[in-house]
């Protein structure tokens, strides 16, 4: 069965740094497409990028890009989600979905992030 | 980026009843090789978003064939041809054409 296992939420400082992360279970990690998707609470989703852990290339929304890196290794099927700068707006629920680069069949459960003083 | 536009936002349903979520694009979503780069996933409550259709028509595995999406170019629809109570949540349409992949806003299903 294929599963992604996010890790547990966060509480952070704005200006502090985070990185979460996702571990790919029941599958070929290195084959698959990771994405990271946001969703401020109550509100839609949102793409931030995504990676072929297989040769590490990267894309990025531009909303995004500069502020967030996306990583992996390959080795422990897990991917990474760092975040810069936390201001209180990134306080949102982030998601790690896997499949082709043109949809996700697997999605983790969600990390929430809380960004607070 | 492309824009995804989506209607109704929210849509009141009566179990048995069909259901029909629209969604637009700002720009054709048909790539050279003939397929519309054009997704639907569900967020059931409290759950995370699951995928329904790839491809505009493609049905995801596992999803029931009372789901059904079709479509062309900007204009998109999902159908569901009787609702069932497990359908209430909030339905996202996705266009994967360019990138940054873009989301609709969302329309919630919810029982009447």
């Amino acid at each position: 069965e294929v599963q992604l296992v996010q890790s547990g939420p966060e509480v952070k400082k704005p200006g502090e740094s985070l990185k979460i992360s996702c571990k790919g279970f029941g599958y070929d990690f290195s084959g698959y497409w990771i994405g990271w998707v946001r969703q401020v609470p109550g509100k839609g989703l949102e793409w931030m990028g995504i990676m072929y852990p297989g040769d590490s290339d990267t894309r990025y929304s531009p909303s995004f890009q500069g502020l967030v890196t996306i990583s992996a290794d390959k080795s422990i099927s897990t991917a990474y989600l760092q975040l810069s700068s936390l201001k209180a707006s990134d306080t949102a629920l982030y998601y790690c979905a896997a499949g082709d680069f043109y949809y996700f069949d697997y999605w983790g459960q969600g990390t929430l992030v809380t960004v607070s003083s | 980026d492309v824009v995804m536009t989506q209607s109704p936002l929210s849509l009141p349903v009566t179990p048995g009843e069909p259901a029909s979520i629209s969604c637009r694009s700002n720009q054709s979503l048909l790539q050279s090789n003939g397929y519309h780069y054009l997704n639907w996933y569900l967020q059931k409550p409290g759950q995370s978003p699951q995928l329904l259709i790839f491809l505009s028509s493609d049905r995801a595995s596992g999803v029931p064939d009372r789901f059904r999406g079709s479509g062309s170019g900007t204009d998109f629809t999902l159908k569901i041809s009787r609702v069932e109570a497990e359908d209430v949540g909030i339905y996202y349409c996705m266009q994967t054409l360019q990138t940054p992949h873009t989301f609709g806003q969302g329309t919630k299903v919810e029982i009447k």
